[in-house]
């Protein structure tokens, strides 16, 4: 089982509001991901948690603030953004050991997020 | 830093002919992970296929295969009898490795190729 999951699907927002997107896997995979994709863009790296800790920041600015309660669940607060941040949110995980496939890392679906 | 170059933004083939798309990368280190991930229409990230750098044996995956030639910094990935649901866009991606004990690291992906199957 590879499955990780994001909610919602779609999500509209005012610049003034304040959402918040949520990731979850029951894989026991120790490393969780965020990346922003702009349409016909690759995927940009955002956020990385290693064991529940966050251990890489791509320098994205303070209006996205993640947070990792469990080991399983990943949420991606935003607050105050702006139009531009329209995209695709992709969030992954992977087991973070050594070993055959321990650092592949498996996608959701993604939550298209819509900044009016 | 490391970057990873696709240099064919869209392929076209007939069904059933085999394809290869091209990717070639640079970095420093001398452990590291490729991967292969497609993107269909409905934008669901899937992997292909992986390829660890210290294996010198091509990983392969049913009708999809590469060819890593460390040396050359390459990594090309071949879909033999192609299919119409292999129609998306493949994104070849970077990652140095993350260990038990330490911290994960992320992708780094190319700007992708958009392969689309013809009937």
């Amino acid at each position: 089982d590879t499955e990780v999951t994001q909610t919602p699907k779609h999500l509209v927002m005012g610049m003034t509001n304040k959402k918040s997107l949520k990731c979850e896997q029951h894989m026991g995979h120790r490393a969780m991901y965020w990346y922003k994709q702009k349409a016909k863009k690759p995927p940009e790296l955002m956020f990385v948690y290693s064991y529940e800790k966050l251990s890489i920041n791509e320098s994205v600015p303070s209006r996205f603030s993640p947070e990792c309660p469990n080991s399983s669940l990943l949420n991606l607060h935003l607050h105050a953004l702006q139009p531009e941040d329209s995209a695709l949110y992709l969030c992954a995980s992977s087991r973070l050991l050594r070993g055959p496939r321990g650092d592949t890392q498996y996608f959701g679906p993604g939550t298209r997020l819509t900044v009016l | 830093a490391q970057t990873v170059t696709q240099s064919q933004p869209e392929m076209s083939v007939q069904e059933a002919e085999t394809v290869t798309l091209s990717c070639t990368y640079d970095t420093s280190e001398s452990n590291y992970y490729l991967f292969w991930y497609k993107q269909p229409p409905s934008r669901q990230m899937i992997l292909v296929i992986r390829q660890e750098a210290y294996k010198q044996q091509n990983a392969t995956e049913n009708r999809f295969s590469v060819n890593f030639q460390k040396a050359a910094k390459s990594f090309s990935l071949k879909i033999s009898d192609s299919q119409l649901g292999d129609t998306a866009m493949y994104f070849c991606a970077f990652m140095k490795p993350g260990y038990s004990g330490g911290g994960a690291d992320g992708l780094t992906f190319g700007k992708g190729t958009h392969l689309i199957i013809q009937p």
